[in-house]
């Protein structure tokens, strides 16, 4: 099946910093890439959703300031946690729609610690 | 606007047990449901889906999930289970189809399958 790379799976920044977070999708095209935040032990709640070549959609309450998103190419897209806090600690999971229409492709996911 | 609930948050069960784990969402138009597997530290994978047919969809690795359009409802089961059936599950719906649906997640169900 269709396979979607995230990198990197854990990372650990000071606070302040700014970490970016890439999401390939590695056997086809997505035009389209979600990301996901998951606190400990609860679901997954939708952040954004990137496209290909223009702005991304950010859902309500979430700072488009603090993360950025970058889909430069259909096989490409990043999230960068500007200026992080300890609050911003947390699972990110990226995921495409894959070829067949219904279905998503999810990332590895990238645990964040901000110290 | 689409919503999942799971009704049970942990389930302990002792291995060669069945277990039923439950999902009961909520729409207005029709959907397509899905049911994802999360082990610690991990992106998710699909494990079943329903986007039409057979109301009644199959793993491979014997899990089982029907889809109950009166309640509602897309239980998962599985008639005996394994030490590594523990993880936490999700179940998901989306309305619609095309390229740029979105997921909605319930809160997931811990699943611990205990020797």
């Amino acid at each position: 099946g269709a396979v979607v790379s995230q990198h990197p799976s854990w990372v650990i920044c000071k606070s302040g910093t700014s970490v970016k977070i890439e999401c390939r999708s590695l056997d086809f095209q997505a035009t389209t890439m979600f990301w996901y935040r998951q606190f400990p032990k609860q679901s997954l709640m939708l952040m954004a959703t990137s496209n290909e070549g223009s702005k991304a959609t950010y859902e309500q309450g979430v700072e488009k300031d603090k993360f950025l998103i970058n889909h430069a190419s259909l096989t490409l897209s990043t999230l960068t946690v500007t200026s992080a806090h300890p609050e911003d600690s947390s699972f990110y999971i990226c995921s495409a729609p894959g070829t067949v229409n219904t279905e998503a492709f999810f990332g590895q996911g990238t645990r964040l610690t901000v110290v | 606007a689409q919503s999942v609930t799971q009704l049970d948050s942990q389930v302990p069960v002792f291995e060669e047990a069945p277990v039923e784990l439950r999902c009961n969402y909520s729409s207005s138009v029709s959907v397509y449901l899905f049911w994802y597997v999360q082990y610690p530290n991990q992106g998710l994978q699909l494990l079943l889906k329903y986007l039409s047919g057979s109301t009644l969809v199959e793993s491979i690795n014997g899990f089982e999930a029907e889809f109950n359009k009166s309640q509602t409802s897309f239980h998962l089961r599985k008639p005996s289970v394994h030490i590594s059936d523990t993880a936490e599950y999700f179940c998901a719906v989306s309305e619609g189809g095309g390229s740029n649906y979105k997921l909605t997640f319930g809160k997931g169900t811990l699943l611990t399958v205990n020797p």
